[in-house]
């Protein structure tokens, strides 16, 4: 399997841009997680998906944010319009409910928001 | 009022010495806790998961437990270079939930030869 994907892996944007990372699960795996990754703030949840379906999405900072899962392949995180705080590492991860509650994790997706 | 608080760091060993990570929890209902590994400017990779009290061992790893004072730890014995890394404790959702993990703020580990 080839694991988590993410695109892009790096993002260089200006202010007031909008930024739509992309995530392929692993194929199989029935949750996906998006998070964020600050030196300040570590590793925070923001949605997290459920066959499709968002089941929790109190991470997410505001309303410039916003996550879509339109089928068991493919997920968005977009920010609309972005912001330099927003400058962090984006991940996705995956999981099944058929097994543990380990959660397997993209490579990220290095986002600056200039 | 953070949830999973895990030892300052960051944490400085010799090659061959053990490393003790440490990390608690407020959340009582938690059934599982993890361990994981990241290395600078990469993702978070899975070391150990463990769900009951006591200790559990996978090569140089030892995690432990300890439910009744929400602790749980993890050891590395004969430290190497290699093992210099951020090291993230998460505890998994209580109650009948399942998929969300907590993730503690991570303690910087350095093993010098």
């Amino acid at each position: 399997d080839a694991g988590v994907i993410q695109s892009p892996r790096h993002e260089v944007t200006e202010m007031g841009q909008e930024v739509t990372l992309r995530c392929k699960p692993i194929s199989g795996h029935d949750y996906l997680f998006w998070y964020r990754q600050t030196m300040m703030r570590g590793l925070e949840l923001l949605i997290y998906f459920n066959n499709n379906v968002p089941i929790d999405d109190s991470g997410m900072p505001e309303d410039r944010f916003s996550a879509k899962m339109p089928n068991a392949s493919f997920s968005t995180l977009k920010i609309q319009p972005s912001e330099p705080r927003d400058s962090a590492v984006y991940f996705c991860a995956s999981n099944s409910d058929r097994g543990s509650e380990t959660q397997y994790f993209g490579p990220g997706t290095r986002l600056l928001v200039l | 009022q953070k949830e999973v608080e895990q030892n300052s760091g960051p944490l400085s060993v010799p090659e061959g010495a053990i490393a003790s990570l440490n990390c608690t929890y407020s959340d009582r209902g938690s059934q599982s806790f993890f361990w994981y590994r990241q290395y600078s400017g990469k993702s978070p990779e899975l070391i150990m998961f463990i769900y009951s009290n006591g200790d559990k061992e996978d090569g140089r790893f030892t995690a432990q437990l300890n439910k009744a004072s929400q602790y749980v730890s993890l050891l590395i014995r004969d430290s190497q270079p290699s093992d210099s890394a951020t090291y993230l404790c998460a505890q998994g959702p209580g109650g009948t939930s399942y998929g969300k993990l907590t993730f503690g703020q991570g303690t910087i580990l350095t093993v010098h030869p």
